[in-house]
């Protein structure tokens, strides 16, 4: 079946880093955009970004724009997310999901990433 | 940026009870070149992870009963759920995905 498992979540303090992963199984990695979506506290889910199947093509919030990176390795069936200068906005439990269509058909269980001093 | 707009934020309904979620979206998520409207509904159930009911705003996902239906074309659209259950109790989204960045609504809370 179909699995999606993010990890590198974490408590880290304003203006570090973080690493997200996010390892698949049961897809056929390489023909799937990949997206990441973040749900804060009390919140709604909020679009983070979107990394096209092939990487031809990335996207990403303006609220992340300059900040996070999103990058794949199709051999390890692996997506990513690099996120930097982090500040207690970006505080919430992060989603990655595949996307065969446009809409996000399989999502991971999350992450949480606590930024906070 | 496209904005979806849902309503109601939250309604309760009794077991066996038909609830109806609303979702606008601020410009037509209808393409004329091939007819569809580029909307998905989500669920998404406290401690679990968003789960996809509904593309193409009306095709129902593998798996999910028959009694969540999806309706609307253009900017107007909704969510039907015919009778109720226990286990519906959960967040609901739509999300358009017409173009980039492919947002969700606020959500609405269904409960008992």
């Amino acid at each position: 079946q179909v699995q999606l498992v993010e990890s590198g979540g974490g408590v880290v303090q304003p203006g570090r880093s973080l690493r997200l992963s996010c390892v698949t199984s049961g897809i056929n990695f390489s023909l799937f955009g990949m997206h990441w979506v973040r749900q804060a506290p009390g919140k709604g889910l909020e679009w983070v970004a979107v990394i096209w199947y092939d990487e031809n093509k990335k996207y990403y919030s303006d609220s992340v724009k300059g900040r996070f990176t999103v990058s794949r390795d199709n051999s390890k069936s692996t997506l990513y997310l690099q996120m930097n200068s982090l500040t207690a906005e970006d505080t919430a439990v992060y989603y990655c999901a595949s996307a065969y269509g446009e809409y996000l058909d399989h999502w991971g269980q999350g992450t949480q990433v606590t930024v906070s001093s | 940026d496209i904005v979806m707009t849902q309503s109601p934020d939250s309604l309760a309904v009794s077991l066996g009870e038909r609830a109806t979620i609303n979702c606008k979206s601020s410009l037509s998520i209808l393409d004329r070149s091939n007819n569809k409207n580029y909307l998905a509904w989500y669920q998404h159930k406290q401690g679990q992870s968003p789960k996809l009911l509904i593309y193409w705003a009306s095709t129902r996902e593998s798996g999910v009963p028959d009694r969540f239906s999806g309706g609307g074309s253009g900017t107007d659209f909704t969510l039907t759920i015919s009778s109720l259950q226990a286990e519906d109790v959960a967040v609901y989204y739509c999300q358009h995905y017409y173009n980039t960045p492919p947002t969700f609504g606020q959500g609405t809370k269904v409960e008992i």
